[in-house]
């Protein structure tokens, strides 16, 4: 069965910090996605990535990174010089490839509280 | 360009009264979602329809839940005889896909309350 799991529930870090939420996944296929989606205190999922299973490459946007090790079935992300701002929830996604539905299997998020 | 939008954004009910909410998606994507949020957790799917067709539905979604999409575009999620462990947020999301690839845009959400 696919699931993802981010045993990190809550962190706290002082304002530009480096921090680095972990996701690990599980799947029997091998083709699938995954995605990182912020949850502000408004709601609204906010999409933040998405990489596919064939690339491995890791992928820097600004002050954010993500690290995808398929060997250890992780993609993690980190943000560098944590702001204010990035206080959120945020959440690691499974899609699941084969079955073409497009719907998102997510983790359990991680609380991230970033202090001034 | 509008996103996802999701009214009411509160709702209190009392238990067992019926609660509808509507989602307008993105105006050009053919593929809608309907999520549950609980507190503490990670959303979980419900329901989706492609155009007008609701082709999944999750075991989540007991006999209580409808959920329509009738001229494939807003939709509607109706709870009958709601019951305290309805209370939660229900989010939609859209998306314009057919492989599975691409992100889901989701809207802010109604929160639902059971008394």
């Amino acid at each position: 069965a696919q699931k993802v799991t981010q045993a990190q529930t809550e962190i706290s870090v002082v304002e530009k910090e480096d921090v680095t939420l972990d996701c690990v996944y599980e799947t029997r296929d091998t083709t699938y996605y995954l995605f990182w989606y912020k949850q502000p205190p408004s709601g609204e999922l906010v999409f933040l990535i998405r990489r596919n299973s064939f690339d491995e490459q890791n992928e820097i946007s600004g002050r954010y990174s993500w690290n995808f090790q398929k060997s250890t079935s992780s993609f993690n992300f980190t943000i560098t010089a944590s702001q204010v701002v990035d206080s959120a929830v945020y959440f690691c996604a499974l899609s699941e490839f084969p079955s073409n539905t497009g719907k998102l299997i997510f983790g359990q998020g991680t609380t991230l509280q970033v202090k001034p | 360009d509008t996103g996802v939008s999701q009214n009411p954004r509160h709702k209190i009910t009392k238990r067992g009264q019926n609660v509808t909410f509507r989602c307008d998606p993105i105006s050009e994507h053919n593929r809608l979602y309907w999520y549950r949020q609980t507190l503490g957790q990670g959303p979980e799917f419900l329901t989706y329809f492609q155009n007008e067709a609701q082709l999944e539905k999750s075991r989540l979604l007991s006999d209580r839940f409808s959920a329509e999409r009738p001229k494939g575009s807003f939709s509607t999620l109706e709870i009958q005889r709601t019951e305290q462990g309805d209370s939660a947020m229900y989010l939609c999301a859209s998306s314009f896909d057919g492989t599975g690839s691409r992100e889901l845009f989701f809207g802010e959400g109604s929160r639902l309350t059971v008394l």
